[in-house]
């Protein structure tokens, strides 16, 4: 109940093309949802989060996508570039886990030029 | 905006020798700091939630008296690895809340420890 399922494992887009990651969970407590990218060698830096009462969160080319009854959300990132190629995590926490953040399994992003 | 600032970024060390790593919280007060541990190629598993002043929370499998927790202060907690073994070589993170739900959680850069 505590998981956070995430796929693809790997994406390859191409260059100005859309970047769509998806995941599920099960805890219907959860209510904080981030994303965050981690380039190798560094720590995971936040992306975007939303909260369940929204339904879409947009910044900059970050678009997360919550859909409360599934249990699901996504991450649409909206004219990939090469640098944008990194490892992706979601991740969820609420007041039921003591604020503890439960990841996904991530997925690797590569954006071909 | 908040940031964490962990030290070392890296540290190679002998077997059965003691690692410290800090994190520490430089424009904010952290009440709670998490300690992360990330294999190559594997997403992060939480090892242990501290809050200041209080003793660490540790997660199922994980051995509270290799991995010593000290959260002492609003602005620092310290991982220290004991008795260091080839198998404890990973990626450590540290990742610090203020304690409101609205705030967040800031990661530090990570320290990755390489056991000989």
């Amino acid at each position: 109940q505590q998981q956070v399922k995430q796929s693809p494992q790997s994406l390859i887009v191409q260059k100005g093309g859309i970047s769509i990651i998806n995941c599920a969970y099960e805890n219907t407590a959860f209510d904080y949802f981030p994303w965050y990218q981690q380039f190798p060698g560094k720590g995971p830096a936040l992306l975007i989060a939303i909260r369940p009462d929204v339904s879409e969160k947009k910044e900059g080319r970050f678009t997360i996508s919550f859909n409360k009854s599934a249990k699901q959300f996504s991450l649409h990132i909206m004219d990939s570039q090469p640098g944008d190629s990194a490892t992706y995590f979601c991740a969820a926490s609420g007041s039921s886990n003591t604020g503890k953040l439960i990841f996904g399994q991530g997925t690797t992003l590569q954006v071909k030029p | 905006g908040a940031v964490v600032s962990q030290h070392p970024s890296w540290v190679i060390c002998k077997s059965g020798t003691s690692v410290k790593i800090e994190c520490r919280s430089l424009d904010f007060q952290a009440t709670t700091m998490f300690w992360y541990r990330q294999f190559p190629k594997q997403s992060l598993m939480l090892m242990a939630t501290s809050n200041e002043g209080s003793k660490a929370t540790y997660e199922q499998g994980v051995e509270k008296d290799k991995f010593l927790i000290n959260h002492a202060s609003l602005t620092l907690s310290t991982l220290t690895v004991t008795s260091a073994h080839p198998e404890d070589s990973s990626f450590y993170i540290c990742s610090a809340s203020g304690g409101s739900r609205n705030y967040g959680y800031t990661f530090g850069s990570g320290t990755r420890l390489t056991v000989v």
